[in-house]
Parts: C-alpha cells; structure tokens; sequence
C-alpha cells in the first residue's frame, strides 16, 4: 500500500538550513507527485510546494526563495532543504501525495516535528 | 492568494446530532474544494474532494456542498471517533492554501 515517512532533525538552530527526506513506498516518483506540508504548532497548514512527476517543481511564493525540493527516484525519497531558519519556522512537516489531475492530497506521511530553537 | 475562511473555529455537538462546518472563499474557486480530518497527533485524512465526491473508505455520514465561494461539511449522526479538527482546503490556483481548521468536540 502507498506509504509516505519523513525523517529529518528535530532541532535546528536558527538561520540554518533543514534537511528533510520523504521515503515512499508503493508508488512511483516517475509517475507520482509529491507536496511538502507544514503546520506550526496549534495552527493551521501551509502548503510549501511540490515536486511533478518529471521532476519540475512549484513552490509558494510566500518562501520561494528560502526552499528547494528535489528527489532521488531510485532511492523513492524525496527532499526539502530549506534555508535562513527562523522560530517561526517551527513545525510539523508533512509529505503527501499530490493526487493525480487535481491538487489536493490523499495520502500523507506521519509527519516530523522541527524545532527552530538555538 | 486565495483566503479560505472557515467557521466556527470550534464546535461542540452531541452523539447523534448533525453539525455543519462552513467554509467562504475570497473568490470564486469553481468547486475546486477538499475537506480533510485530523485527529490529534495525526496526519490530516481526506474527506471529499471536488467540494461533493465522497473520497473511497470514508462513511457515508460525511458529506459536502456548494459552490462559487461558499463551501460546507456536513456530518451527519455524530460518532465519538469524529472528534477532530477538520480542514478545508482549495486548490483552484496557487498557491493552495488551507482554513484555519474547525475543532469539533463532544458535548
């Protein structure tokens, strides 16, 4: 069955960068999208941006310059490096697959929570 | 960016009762409209998708309507595993953006 899990640190120190990787299983990234997810503690979520099926990518505007998503499809794992850490930063990061035609999500990873705290 | 407002930020109802959740875009969004649940500690689970399709697995309790730039989820005979905050979301153009959610408790 389609399986997402993030993995990552869950403490950053502000103004680094994050590294995060989402694991698949049960589908392909070549024929898959795949969006990253946040949503700070108590609040609500925020798509960051995804990565196509051909490897294109869209990212919001709102942190356009801070991220970058990418992919190892041999390795079904795709990445989120994100830079200039602030605390508000603070979240839970979710991976989810990009339902195909359309934009919104039917699976999801568990999440994993990061900390922007020094 | 669309503005998906969602109300009542929370909610509680009893066993049995049917509760509706609303959701006002700031612009139209032609049904482009997912619900999603989360449970506390969980990852969100999608409901409906195109504002009125029942996602396969999900009981038939749920439903959800309208159009233009108004929304709702409407649950029906409330069950004690309903208890979650619930999460619209459009994605009729970029970038999507989700409400503020609706927490629903049991009275």
């Amino acid at each position: 069955q389609v399986q997402l899990k993030e993995s990552g640190p869950g403490l950053v120190q502000p103004s680094q960068t994050l590294s995060l990787t989402c694991t698949v299983s049960g589908l392909s990234l070549t024929s898959n999208s795949v969006s990253w997810i946040r949503q700070p503690p108590g609040k609500g979520l925020e798509w960051m941006g995804v990565i196509w099926s051909n490897g294109g990518t869209d990212y919001n505007s709102a942190i356009k310059s801070r991220l970058s998503i990418s992919r190892d499809t041999s390795k079904s794992q795709v990445f989120l490096k994100m830079n200039s850490l602030q605390t508000e930063d603070t979240a839970m990061y979710f991976c989810a697959r990009w339902v195909y035609y359309s934009s919104y999500f039917d699976y999801w990873g568990q999440g994993v929570m990061v900390t922007v705290s020094s | 960016d669309i503005r998906m407002t969602q109300s009542p930020a929370s909610l509680s109802a009893s066993l049995g009762e049917t509760v509706n959740i609303e959701c006002l875009a700031s612009e139209d969004i032609y049904s482009d409209l997912a619900w999603y649940q989360q449970k506390p500690g969980k990852s969100p689970q999608l409901l409906i998708y195109n504002a009125n399709s029942l996602q396969n697995g999900v009981p038939s309790r749920f439903s959800g309507s309208g159009s233009g730039t108004q929304y709702s989820l409407k649950i029906n005979s409330l069950q004690s595993e309903d208890v979650a905050t619930y999460f619209c979301q459009q994605y009729n153009n970029y970038p999507l953006t989700f409400g503020s959610g609706t927490k629903l408790e049991i009275k």
